[in-house]
């Protein structure tokens, strides 16, 4: 079976660090997606890690361990618009990706 | 380059009725993956389509449907509508061997 988990919501303020944690528990695995959303809109990517370790893109990085069926994507300097949906999805090869149900993160003031 | 397009935007329907969505996707993309996503919620896979033909189905019943065109563009037939199809339905293309899925703005789907 699949199964994707992350927390509900989160808050954080303003130029503060937030890590955002994802367990999976998947039929095959190839790698592990994080996904944007804004309230509305459609996901937009934010990263993908195949490999064990720490990717690191501007303020935001995501980290994967496999042989812990985990993941986290890690937000710094946090701005207002950081507001939004994080989805995690794992990539399982031919079948399609496996969402969680997303972590809403409120950035405050 | 256009990214994926959806239309249309918003939709309002009755309970019974029948709606099609549609899709076109990213400029070289082949494969077309449909989602229905609850308020709330994640993405939920309905379908994917790639050389005209479902490949892949989610946990979904008959009454959801698809087709795809040989320019890759792709539509989502619901037919019979129920309440709880209300939901912003997500069309994401691709390449074949490429696993990254890239994301149309959805259609905002309400069932009254």
């Amino acid at each position: 079976g699949q199964n994707i988990d992350q927390p509900t919501e989160m808050t954080a303020t303003e130029g503060a660090i937030v890590q955002i944690n994802c367990t999976y528990q998947t039929s095959g695995f190839n790698g592990l997606f994080w996904y944007q959303q804004h309230a509305g809109e459609a996901p937009t990517f934010l990263s993908y890690n195949v490999l064990d370790g720490l990717e690191e893109k501007g303020r935001f990085s995501s980290f994967l361990s496999r042989s812990k069926g985990y993941s986290y994507l890690l937000l710094k300097e946090l701005q207002m618009k950081d507001s939004a949906s994080y989805l995690c999805a794992s990539d399982s090869g031919n079948t399609p990706l496996v969402f969680g149900k997303g972590t809403r993160l409120s950035v405050i003031a | 380059d256009a990214g994926v397009t959806q239309s249309p935007t918003h939709l309002i329907k009755t309970r019974g009725q029948q709606v099609t969505l549609r899709c076109s996707p990213k400029s070289g993309h082949d494969t077309v993956s449909w989602y229905q996503q609850a308020l709330g919620q994640g993405p939920q896979f309905i379908f994917q389509y790639y050389e005209e033909e479902e490949r892949q189905r989610g946990n979904f019943p008959d009454r959801f449907s698809g087709h795809q065109f040989p320019n890759y563009s792709s539509e989502l037939n619901v037919n019979a509508l129920l309440l709880g199809d209300s939901a912003l339905y997500l069309c994401a293309s691709s390449r074949t061997r490429d696993n990254e899925q890239f994301f149309g703005p959805g259609t905002r789907l309400t069932v009254l």
